[in-house]
């Protein structure tokens, strides 16, 4: 079984401030992780996805994430928030074999402080 | 690409009537998914096909849902005696299948329904 966990459902930062949000995955097999975001009244769109190579993931909008093993930890990071970055975002775990549905957290809203 | 694509946008109906979703994935993706997503929470898993096979199905799906996909193209989702506990957006996703796994969900913008 696998499960994802996303401490905080509702994350503020200020224009131009570090964006942190966390993910903690539990998987009984070597996973697949990823981020989506998702855009009010919008479909999920991928932001960047770990499969098992480099365990620092770069993805799109400035956005990355680091693969840490030891701490069950996925976190989503950028550098300097942007007003465009208010959105919902949600972390999910596949496993890597069979079907790889994706088993989602419950988001986390990003809202940017002007 | 024109990326998956999902219709309706949004039904209203009332308890008790029949409802149905289409999904059409990006053209030569073998693999399609559906999940159901409340407010407030991420989506969950509800069914998955490669081509016309329909693989897998959650204990969320209950004996009123029902997902085809005939010809390994688009796919259809229909809901009987509507709840009201069926209220959600429903996300349809697709995938190539690759060489190698891991590959990316696409999905699309979803079907909202209502159920009063």
């Amino acid at each position: 079984a696998q499960s994802v966990t996303q401490l905080g459902s509702h994350v503020s930062v200020s224009e131009g401030a570090l964006v942190l949000l966390r993910c903690n995955y539990s998987s009984s097999v070597p996973p697949y992780l990823f981020w989506y975001v998702q855009y009010p009244n919008q479909g999920l769109q991928l932001l960047l996805k770990y499969t098992s190579a480099a365990t620092l993931v770069k993805g799109i909008n400035g956005f990355e994430a680091e693969f840490k093993k030891s701490e069950t930890s996925f976190h989503l990071t950028k550098p300097s928030a942007h007003m465009s970055d208010a959105a919902e975002y949600f972390c999910a775990v596949s496993e890597n074999f069979g079907n790889e549905k994706l088993t989602f957290g419950t988001g986390t809203r990003l809202t940017i402080i002007p | 690409d024109t990326g998956v694509s999902q219709d309706p946008r949004h039904k209203i109906t009332k308890r008790g009537q029949n409802v149905t979703f289409r999904c059409d994935p990006i053209s030569e993706h073998n693999r399609l998914y559906w999940y159901r997503q409340t407010l407030g929470q991420g989506p969950e898993f509800l069914t998955y096909f490669q081509n016309e096979a329909q693989l897998e199905k959650s204990r969320l799906l209950s004996d009123r849902f029902s997902a085809e996909r005939p010809k390994g193209s688009f796919s259809t989702l229909e809901i009987q005696r509507t709840e009201q506990g069926d209220s959600a957006m429903y996300l349809c996703a697709s995938s190539p299948r690759g060489v190698t796994t891991g590959d990316t969900q696409y999905f699309g913008p979803g079907t909202r329904l209502t159920v009063l």
